[in-house]
């Protein structure tokens, strides 16, 4: 079955200090890879995602992240975090349902604390 | 636009009642999912539903069970409450159900069985 790991469960960083929160997954076919942030009280939303082409992926407010195919990796990076950071952040793989379907898997999240 | 949205937002329900969940997709999707996210955990795949047909289904009991209408909302349903049932869910539309298709998720439903 397909798996996704997130290394860090919680992580406290300062201002401006850099970012990069560890995702690895399980399954070997063809994949799409995405980052989702949960701020408090709010739903899911996409940060960003990687389907083909380019494995440098640029998303919003200055995240970006990284597909390394022969490391299963698909890490997320920010050079300076700010206070309105925070949140849980949740890497998933798009994997095969049945015909076309596809379902997300999720890993267990990373809390980011930024301290002011 | 509006988002998808998602009703109730809080329940209370005790151990055997039963619950049904409500999902409205963002107009012209057509796919509709739900998860179960647990305290501490990553939200779990239950089921995909894609023009009112159920396209798949993850390790959950048959407790859990789900339908799509004509105009693609959807339903939940969890029979016999366990107090494990505990958890939010999460529901998420996109246009299709193919592999290029976003999931855009609702506020979810914040379900407490006591």
């Amino acid at each position: 079955a397909q798996s996704v790991s997130q290394h860090n469960h919680h992580v406290i960083l300062s201002e401006a200090a850099s970012l990069e929160l560890g995702c690895n997954y399980s399954y070997g076919g063809t994949v799409n890879l995405f980052w989702y942030v949960q701020y408090p009280g709010q739903h899911l939303q996409l940060l960003l995602k990687y389907f083909s082409g380019d494995p440098l992926v640029k998303g919003i407010k200055g995240f970006e992240a990284e597909f390394i195919k022969s490391k299963f990796s698909f890490n997320l990076r920010k050079p300076s975090v700010q206070w309105s950071d925070t949140a849980e952040y949740f890497c998933a793989v798009n994997s095969p349902l049945s015909g076309s379907a596809r379902q997300l898997t999720f890993g267990s999240g990373t809390q980011l604390t930024v301290l002011p | 636009d509006a988002g998808v949205t998602q009703s109730p937002t809080h329940l209370i329900k005790t151990r055997g009642q039963h619950v049904t969940l409500r999902c409205s997709p963002i107009s012209g999707h057509k796919s509709v999912s739900w998860y179960q996210q647990v305290l501490g955990q990553g939200p779990q795949f239950i089921f995909q539903y894609y023009e009112k047909e159920e396209r798949g289904r993850g390790n959950f009991p048959d407790r859990f069970s789900a339908r799509q209408f004509p105009n693609y909302s959807s339903e939940l349903n969890v029979n016999a409450l366990l107090l494990g049932d505990s958890a939010l869910y999460l529901c998420a539309s996109s246009q299709g159900q193919g592999s290029y298709n976003e999931q855009f998720f609702g506020p979810g439903t914040r379900l407490t069985v006591l």
